[in-house]
């Protein structure tokens, strides 16, 4: 089956540092979101790529879809401590008959230092 | 505009009960999924319906798991005989239609085992 590997697992930065995670795929997605799970809730949607090569800003966050369409990565510019939580990617086809499974990456806790 | 709503937040069963799962979609949208999350791990994905309809349930164990989206009322996850390792948080995500189209999160049911 499909495999997302996210690094890093943790992160703990000082308030004001800029951050930088990826994932990589063992196959092809046509489309990669990243979410934000605060403790005790539910993912919600940061950012969506629909293209290779995409790069999209959302506030501090950019997120960029890799021309192989094998990985993507998110930056956090100027951290505060609200970026606290776990990120994930997730990797989805946008063709074939399981075109809505999302594949999920392990996550990455980011930790900040005010 | 309510999100996902999921019930019970946390449920705590012991070896051998029922656990049942409650998720009621975003307003407008016909289309469920139910994704496992295993402590320290990303989200997995178990089942998809739509109304009255299983599409596709390859992700969820062929016994003692069960799910449903009734014409009225929630979709139900439900978990006969639960074990230990059935302890997880359980997400469900609704969207407005197949594949691409965004899938929104609840804020999960926490199922502990004892």
């Amino acid at each position: 089956g499909q495999q997302l590997n996210q690094s890093p697992q943790s992160m703990f930065i000082q308030e004001g540092e800029d951050v930088s995670m990826n994932c990589t795929s063992s196959s092809i997605f046509n489309t990669w979101l990243w979410y934000k799970q605060d403790p005790g809730e539910g993912p919600v949607l940061l950012i969506a790529l629909y293209k290779a090569g995409e790069l999209t800003s959302n506030g501090r966050l950019t997120a960029q879809f890799g021309i192989t369409r094998k990985d993507s990565f998110l930056n956090i510019s100027a951290s505060i401590p609200s970026d606290v939580g776990i990120y994930f990617c997730a990797g989805q086809l946008s063709s074939g008959g399981s075109n809505y499974k999302l594949t999920f990456g392990k996550g990455t806790l980011l930790t900040v230092n005010p | 505009n309510a999100g996902v709503m999921q019930n019970p937040r946390h449920l705590v069963r012991r070896r051998g009960q029922e656990a049942r799962l409650r998720c009621s979609p975003m307003k407008g949208h016909s289309h469920v999924y139910w994704y496992r999350q295993l402590p320290e791990e990303g989200l997995k994905f178990m089942v998809y319906l739509q109304k009255e309809n299983i599409i596709d349930e390859s992700g969820m164990p062929k016994e003692r798991f069960s799910a449903e989206f009734p014409k009225e009322g929630p979709s139900i996850l439900r978990i006969q005989q639960v074990v230990r390792g059935d302890s997880a948080a359980y997400f469900c995500a609704s969207s407005i239609s197949q594949g691409k189209e965004t899938q929104y999160f609840g804020p999960g049911t926490r199922l502990l085992v004892l």
